[in-house]
């Protein structure tokens, strides 16, 4: 099983700032089958990037993913209030297909 | 786009069975696979496992194999997720999700949260 280790745990930021979150994968992954999503309290999580740097239709573009091998990077370029949610790495390109353990950008 | 309409919350004790659902509308129901994902409470995502409801193909996660039964009737654009003997450790809230065979999970349902307690 690949194991995602995402870091760091939460992200203390403020509206304007700039948050890069990380994902790194036990072993390399299969063509860069990565995915982001996002959290918000009460809510089902919503696809942002998919294979490492793809935006999902709607996702706006202050959202980048990069990235390869075992070493992927989510980055919001300025953080938007609605933007402080928990994130999620996902690799889907073995069985089991698995998450990272989250990362929570919080308001500082 | 796809919805995805999960039935509501459940309570049940231990040693219950329960099964929950998870019906599609907008796009062809026998072209994607359903995945079934858990959140426990306060926790992360842990993928269960897809179902394929043209032909009711399976692929489970090995952590869940035994535990739960996924099958679909596409006749009514409806997955299911069963559980023959629940256990307090089921609590959590499930998601069903559109994919494919190797593919991220673009739309969503909107969760429906399980409670066992005795």
């Amino acid at each position: 099983e690949i194991v995602l280790t995402q870091s760091p745990g939460t992200l203390s930021l403020s509206p304007g700032e700039r948050a890069t979150l990380s994902c790194r994968a036990s072993q390399s992954l299969t063509s860069s089958f990565l995915a982001w999503y996002q959290q918000k309290p009460g809510q089902a999580p919503r696809l942002l990037i998919y294979g490492a740097s793809n935006r999902a239709t709607g996702i706006p573009d202050r959202f980048s993913g990069s990235g390869s091998g075992t070493d992927f990077t989510l980055t919001i370029s300025r953080l938007d209030p609605e933007d402080f949610a928990v994130y999620y790495c996902q690799q889907y390109g073995t069985s089991p297909r698995t998450f990272g353990q989250g990362t929570k950008v919080e308001i500082k | 786009d796809v919805q995805l309409e999960q039935s509501g919350a459940e309570v049940k004790k231990p040693g219950e069975s329960l099964t929950i659902s998870c019906q599609a509308s907008g796009d062809s129901f026998t072209t994607y696979w359903i995945a079934w994902v858990r959140q426990m409470p306060g926790k992360g995502l842990d993928w269960m496992g897809i179902i394929y409801p043209d032909d009711s193909d399976t692929r489970y996660n090995p952590s869940f194999q035994g535990q739960v039964t996924f099958s679909a009737d596409k006749s009514i654009n409806t997955a299911y997720l069963h559980w023959s003997s629940l256990k307090a450790s089921d609590t959590a809230i499930y998601y069903c999700a559109r994919t494919y065979l190797i593919h991220s999970f673009d739309f969503w349902g909107q969760g429906t949260m399980v409670t066992v307690s005795s």
